[in-house]
């Protein structure tokens, strides 16, 4: 149980334009997403934390307006990173936390999308 | 001074070893300590967590837990080439609802057989 799938996996797409990815949570329910991102060798740093039904919220220095995120229903939350640069080439990776979670609340991890901008 | 400092490595053992990774970390509101491991171009997974200080078992992997030091440790026995991964050291406090982990670099472990 508790599995988190992204799609694409791996995206090239050319400068200036939106790439969209998706994290879905495959067998519970999802209040709370969280996107990170991953340079190499490098720590995953929280982009922004999204919950269901509301808007995101983003942590200090992300473009809110350049990665739009959506968490439109329990099990699905989407990354729009728009009007794209070589420098947003990165790993980006999503978590969920089960809506039924104890206290510790464990984020399962999805498998990661590797955007690269051309 | 970043808020949790762990040595990227690669620490290179021989199959069998003991294996000891570490992590430090500055804020004393951590409550929660958690060790991830992350296969190359994979998600990370959880493999134990600790809460507050203490020791922690499960099979081959031990996590201990130093406060007072802000020190955490995970140790590997018996150490096996497919245990060749990143192992990312992860913390929360009460204040974001332990929702929010803050991650160490990682360390590049690679066990040879």
């Amino acid at each position: 149980g508790a599995v988190v799938s992204q799609h694409p996996s791996w995206v090239i797409c050319k400068s200036g334009t939106s790439v969209k990815i998706e994290c879905r949570s495959l067998d519970f329910q999802a209040t709370t997403m969280f996107w990170y991102r991953q340079f190499p060798k490098q720590s995953l740093m929280l982009m922004a934390t999204s919950n269901e039904g509301s808007k995101a919220t983003y942590e200090q220095g992300v473009e809110k307006d350049k990665f739009l995120i959506n968490h439109a229903s329990l099990t699905l939350s989407t990354l729009t990173v728009t009007s794209a640069h070589p420098e947003d080439s990165s790993f980006y990776i999503c978590s969920a936390r089960d809506r039924a979670g104890g206290i510790y609340n464990e984020q399962f991890f999805g498998p990661g999308t590797r955007l690269t901008v051309l | 001074q970043k808020e949790v400092e762990q040595d990227p490595g690669p620490l290179s053992v021989p199959e069998g070893a003991i294996v000891s990774l570490n992590c430090t970390y500055s804020n004393s509101a951590f409550q929660y300590f958690m060790w991830y491991r992350q296969y190359s171009r994979k998600g990370p997974e959880l493999l134990m967590y600790t809460y507050s200080s203490g020791n922690k078992e499960d099979g081959r992997f031990t996590a201990q837990v130093d406060k007072s030091s802000k020190y955490i440790s995970l140790f590997i026995r018996d150490s096996q080439p497919s245990d060749s991964a990143t192992y990312l050291c992860a913390m929360s406090a009460k204040d974001s609802g332990y929702s929010t982990l803050t991650f160490g670099k990682g360390t590049m472990l690679l066990v040879s057989p």
